[in-house]
């Protein structure tokens, strides 16, 4: 069956515009997840979404940052005026309840200019 | 002291060669253990699930975890060039935390030389 998916795979912008990332879960996944992989960091969470219960934001680094997920499937990470610092691998997952295993995207890599 | 410590690597092996990964983590809360496979440029690939101490065999990989040690490995037997690639371990379900989120090591650079 299809995996993940992310798009764009690419993304290059200049410092202070907005940029959207879109996930694409598995189809029956309830849980979504997207991580931000930064070189020699390792993956940090960011936000998590489970059916309709209201998503954890905790690990979004600052307001700029946002998501939602419409209709409990496909979800779009919105990162506003962009900086510097933003510029890494951002992947989604996606897990199927009462499983605990997390399936992950091919991410998209973000380069802010 | 990080909740989970992998050793970065790089790490360079003959073909044939058993390869041993691992990660240590402080918070013995953690209930279940994976081990992901990530190649340049891709996303993470899940390899290995595992929930309770002791071994478990797939192929060529062995998961092995010990709680008492909070000590997680990963075998690769025999291992191939095509095996090169970037392993991270994570851990989750968390007793009274966020049991929905894993934490990751950072990875470790293993590579396989013809």
């Amino acid at each position: 069956g299809a995996g993940v998916s992310q798009s764009p795979s690419n993304k290059v912008t200049e410092k202070g515009k907005d940029v959207e990332l879109r996930c694409d879960p598995i189809s029956g996944h309830t849980a979504l997840y997207w991580y931000r992989q930064s070189l020699g960091q390792g993956l940090e969470f960011l936000i998590y979404f489970q059916g309709n219960s209201a998503p954890d934001k905790s690990g979004l680094p600052s307001d700029r940052f946002s998501a939602e997920r419409t209709g409990g499937s496909v979800s779009t990470l919105t990162i506003q005026r962009t900086q510097q610092e933003d510029s890494a691998v951002y992947l989604c997952a996606s897990r199927a309840s009462p499983y605990n295993e997390q399936f992950f995207g091919p991410g998209t890599r973000l380069t802010v200019l | 002291q990080k909740e989970v410590e992998q050793d970065p690597g790089p790490l360079s092996v003959p073909e044939g060669a058993i390869v041993s990964l691992n990660c240590t983590y402080s918070n013995s809360a953690f209930q279940y253990f994976m081990w992901y496979r990530q190649y340049s440029r891709k996303g993470p690939e899940l390899l290995m699930y595992t929930y309770s101490s002791g071994n478990k065999e797939d192929g060529r990989f062995t998961a092995q975890v010990d709680k008492s040690s909070k000590y997680i490995s990963l075998f690769i037997r025999d291992s191939q060039p095509s095996d090169s690639a970037t392993y991270l371990c994570a851990m989750g379900g968390e007793w009274g935390g966020s049991n929905y989120k894993l934490t990751f090591g950072k990875g470790t650079l293993l590579t396989v030389n013809p």
